[in-house]
């Protein structure tokens, strides 16, 4: 069972579109991670939620941290080809130490021009 | 600073080969994630070191699997013998991890090692 599920597990749309994809647990996480991968690279850290119901924005995406610390979305507003990518989310659970962290699967995302 | 360096990046091998794959972490970072990735599975985590220590090998999925950081700046993974089912991108990643107040630093991941087990 993953601890993280992510979904969709694949989306592939049209440029200048909106988009949200969702990381949800039944586990609470004392902060939440998102990261996106690019085709032959590793992972590379967008941002990290610590509180619940926060939001923070970078360019055209808005990442939120659901009010009970269990679950977060990212919205991509009017996507382009630059966007695509494999988008993870990792959440930290209380108690500290690496041990804590835990990556979902990822969501696959193709913008197409 | 250069970021995660992985070596090789690729590599094919045939089964029952040993199978060496190396990572130097980001300077400072006292964290260092060894972590397999397939389309399956997604990406796991299959070994961490705090300061040198191996700290959890609970993903390592077998005896064939062995990691060390002799060293802050070097660490290896090997695969002896490799199988076909480890064919996998396998990366590294280093951090400072726990900044306080449950709030965790990035991983900085490296480029991985695409390993082909023939």
């Amino acid at each position: 069972t993953q601890l993280l599920e992510q979904s969709p597990q694949f989306l592939s749309i049209q440029e200048g579109e909106n988009l949200t994809v969702y990381c949800n647990s039944s586990s609470v996480f004392s902060s939440l991670q998102w990261y996106r991968q690019e085709p032959g690279e590793g992972p590379v850290l967008l941002v990290t939620v610590v509180t619940g119901g926060e939001v923070k924005k970078l360019k055209r995406l808005t990442f939120q941290f659901g009010d009970a610390r269990k679950d977060s979305s990212l919205h991509i507003t009017a996507a382009q080809p630059g966007d695509t990518g494999l988008y993870l989310c990792a959440g930290a659970r209380a108690g500290g130490g690496a041990d804590g962290l835990t990556f979902g699967k990822g969501t696959h995302l193709i913008i197409q021009p | 600073d250069a970021g995660v360096i992985q070596s090789p990046r690729h590599e094919v091998t045939e089964m029952g080969q040993e199978v060496t794959l190396r990572c130097k972490p980001i300077s400072g970072h006292d964290y260092l994630f060894w972590y397999r990735q397939t389309m399956m599975r997604g990406l796991e985590l299959l070994i961490y070191f705090n300061n040198n220590v191996p700290i959890d090998d609970s993903g390592m999925p077998e005896d064939r699997f062995s990691a060390k950081m002799p060293n802050a700046s070097f660490s290896t993974l090997k695969i002896q013998p490799s199988e076909p089912r480890d064919s996998a991108v396998y990366f590294c990643a280093s951090s400072l991890i726990e900044l306080g107040g449950g709030v965790y630093g990035a991983q900085y991941f490296g480029p991985g090692t695409r390993l082909l087990v023939l």
